[in-house]
C-alpha cells in the first residue's frame, strides 16, 4: 500500500521558473492538502480539496495553483519562483476532516529556488 | 497570528522517564486535536488525537491531556524510548474547517 507519493524528492529551480509538484493517493481519500514547512516553523496549509473538482485556499496560497481532476491526483503549480517558496512541501490526504480522521502525509519535497 | 502554539523547540529527556510536550491554542472554536510525529526527510506521521468533549486519552505510552479552561494541552511519553526521538507537532482543528498546526518541539531521548 503506497499511501500518499510525492515527486520529486529534491528539487532546485531558478528564480522565475514554474514546476509541478506531484502528489497522489490511493486510499481514495476525499480531502486533499499541501502544506509547506519553512526552517522552524510549523506547517502551513496552502491549498486544499474536499473532493475532485473542489480546491479551496489555505493560510498561504499565492504563488500557488492547484486542480483536483482526479480523486487520486493533487498537483501543485508554482508558476513564477521565488526565492520564499524555497521550503519543504508535504502533500497530505484524508477520508474525511474531524475527530479520528488522521492525515497521511508523503515524504515531502524538498524544494530550493536560487 | 498563530493559533497553535509550541513554545518550546526542543526537550531533552533521558530515557525511561517522562516527556512531557505543550501545546496553547488559541481558538475555542478547536473542537479536535492531534499530535504527530516526524522523522527526518519523512513526512509526519499520526500519533494520537482528542476531542474537546474528554480530558484525557490513552494509547499505550502515550496519553494526551486537554484543558479547555486554559487552552492547553499537552502530550506525556511513558517511559520515554530513544526511537522517540523526533520533532513532534501539535495541531488543532473544528469540523468546519482545517487543521493548524504548530511549529514543532524536537525530542531528544538520550540513554
Amino acid at each position: 500500500n503506497a499511501g500518499v507519493t510525492q515527486t520529486p524528492k529534491f528539487r532546485i529551480l531558478k528564480i522565475g521558473q514554474s514546476m509541478t509538484l506531484q502528489c497522489t493517493q490511493d486510499m481514495n481519500h476525499n480531502y486533499m492538502y499541501w502544506y509547506r514547512q519553512d526552517p522552524g516553523m510549523g506547517l502551513k496549509l496552502i491549498y486544499y480539496s474536499v473532493g475532485a473538482g473542489i480546491t479551496d485556499k489555505g493560510e498561504v496560497p499565492n504563488g500557488y495553483n492547484v486542480s483536483r481532476s482526479t480523486t487520486e491526483d493533487f498537483p501543485l503549480r508554482l508558476e513564477l519562483a521565488a526565492p520564499s517558496q524555497t521550503s519543504v512541501y508535504f502533500c497530505a490526504s484524508s477520508y474525511n476532516q474531524g475527530l479520528n480522521t488522521e492525515a497521511f502525509f508523503g515524504q515531502g519535497t524538498r524544494l530550493t529556488v536560487v | 497570528d498563530q493559533q497553535v502554539k509550541q513554545n518550546s523547540p526542543s526537550l531533552s529527556v533521558q530515557e525511561g522517564r517522562i516527556s512531557i510536550l505543550n501545546c496553547d491554542y488559541t481558538n475555542s472554536m478547536f473542537d479536535y486535536f492531534l499530535w504527530y510525529k516526524k522523522y527526518p526527510a519523512e513526512g509526519p506521521t499520526f500519533l494520537i488525537s482528542i476531542s474537546s468533549i474528554k480530558d484525557k486519552n490513552e494509547d499505550g505510552r502515550f496519553t494526551v491531556f486537554l484543558n479547555k479552561s486554559a487552552k492547553h494541552l499537552s502530550l506525556h511519553i511513558v517511559p520515554s524510548q530513544p526511537g522517540d526521538s523526533a520533532v513532534y507537532f501539535c495541531a488543532a482543528g473544528s469540523t468546519l474547517g482545517r487543521l493548524y498546526f504548530g511549529r514543532g518541539t524536537q525530542l531528544t531521548v538520550w540513554p
